[in-house]
C-alpha cells in the first residue's frame, strides 16, 4: 500500500458527462501528480501541482481541469467527455523535499460508453 | 520534449533465468531514472531508481545500470520468481516530472 488512496476505484458514465476523480496524497506529501493511463497513449503525464499550486502541465486537455485544496487533496474534473477519454487515471504523490520519488495510487478506471 | 523508448515489449523467461529491459532517452537534462513494476489492476510501484550522477544501483535481485553519454538505461532482474510477472516501466525525469516508456510484459514461467 502506498499510502496513496484514489476515489471512486471504477466510473461508468455517457458521452458529454461530467465527472470528478479524488486523490488523497501520502501523509506529509506537497505535491501531487495526476496520470492517465491508455492502451494507446500509454502512461502520460497530465497535471502536477504542489501546495496548492499548479507547478507543471503536460498533455491535459482543455477539457480537463485539475486542483490541490488546502487540506492537498486532489480533484481532476473531466469534462464533455468522449469516448476516448476512457482510461486508467492515477494519482501520485511525493515529497519534494525528500526526491524525486513518486509514489502511485490504485487508479480510477473510467468508462465512457 | 523528452521521448524514452523501452524494449522489447513483451519477455518471457523460465524461473531461475534473468531477465534485462532497457530504455532510452532523448533529453540530456533528464536526471533521475525511476523503474516501476505494475501488476494488474494496481498503480505502478517504484521498484529501483538511479541518478545521473551514478553508473549502477542495485537491490537484491534488481539492478539498474545508466549510460549518460549513449543515453540508455536498463534494468536487470537476476534468479527470476513466478511473482516477478508484471509489466514494468521505466522513466526518465527532468525537473521532476517522468517521462515514461510503453512497458515491458515480463512473464516467468515456473
Amino acid at each position: 500500500d502506498s499510502g496513496v488512496t484514489q476515489t471512486p476505484k471504477h466510473l461508468i458514465t455517457a458521452t458529454g458527462q461530467r465527472v470528478t476523480l479524488r486523490c488523497s496524497p501520502r501523509s506529509g506529501d506537497l505535491s501531487v501528480y495526476w496520470y492517465q493511463q491508455s492502451l494507446d497513449q500509454g502512461l502520460q503525464f497530465l497535471i502536477q501541482y504542489y501546495n496548492g499550486e499548479e507547478r507543471a502541465k503536460g498533455n491535459i486537455l482543455e477539457r480537463f481541469s485539475a486542483q490541490q485544496f488546502p487540506d492537498l487533496h486532489s480533484e481532476l474534473n473531466l469534462s464533455s467527455l468522449e469516448l476516448g477519454d476512457s482510461a486508467l487515471y492515477f494519482c501520485a504523490s511525493s515529497d519534494l523535499k525528500q526526491g524525486d520519488e513518486q509514489f502511485f495510487g490504485p487508479g480510477t478506471r473510467l468508462t465512457v460508453l | 520534449g523528452e521521448n524514452v523508448e523501452q524494449h522489447p515489449s513483451t519477455l518471457s523467461v523460465q524461473e531461475g533465468d534473468s531477465a534485462v529491459i532497457k530504455c532510452t532517452y532523448s533529453d540530456s537534462a533528464s536526471n533521475y531514472f525511476p523503474w516501476y513494476k505494475q501488476e494488474l489492476g494496481k498503480g505502478p510501484q517504484l521498484i529501483i531508481d538511479i541518478r545521473s550522477n551514478v553508473g549502477e544501483k542495485k537491490d537484491q535481485r534488481i539492478a539498474v545500470t545508466l549510460n549518460k553519454t549513449a543515453k540508455h538505461f536498463s534494468l536487470h532482474i537476476t534468479e527470476t520468481q513466478p511473482e516477478d510477472s508484471a509489466v514494468y516501466f521505466c522513466a526518465a525525469t527532468n525537473s521532476y516530472i517522468p517521462t515514461f516508456g510503453r512497458g515491458t510484459s515480463l512473464i516467468v514461467h515456473p
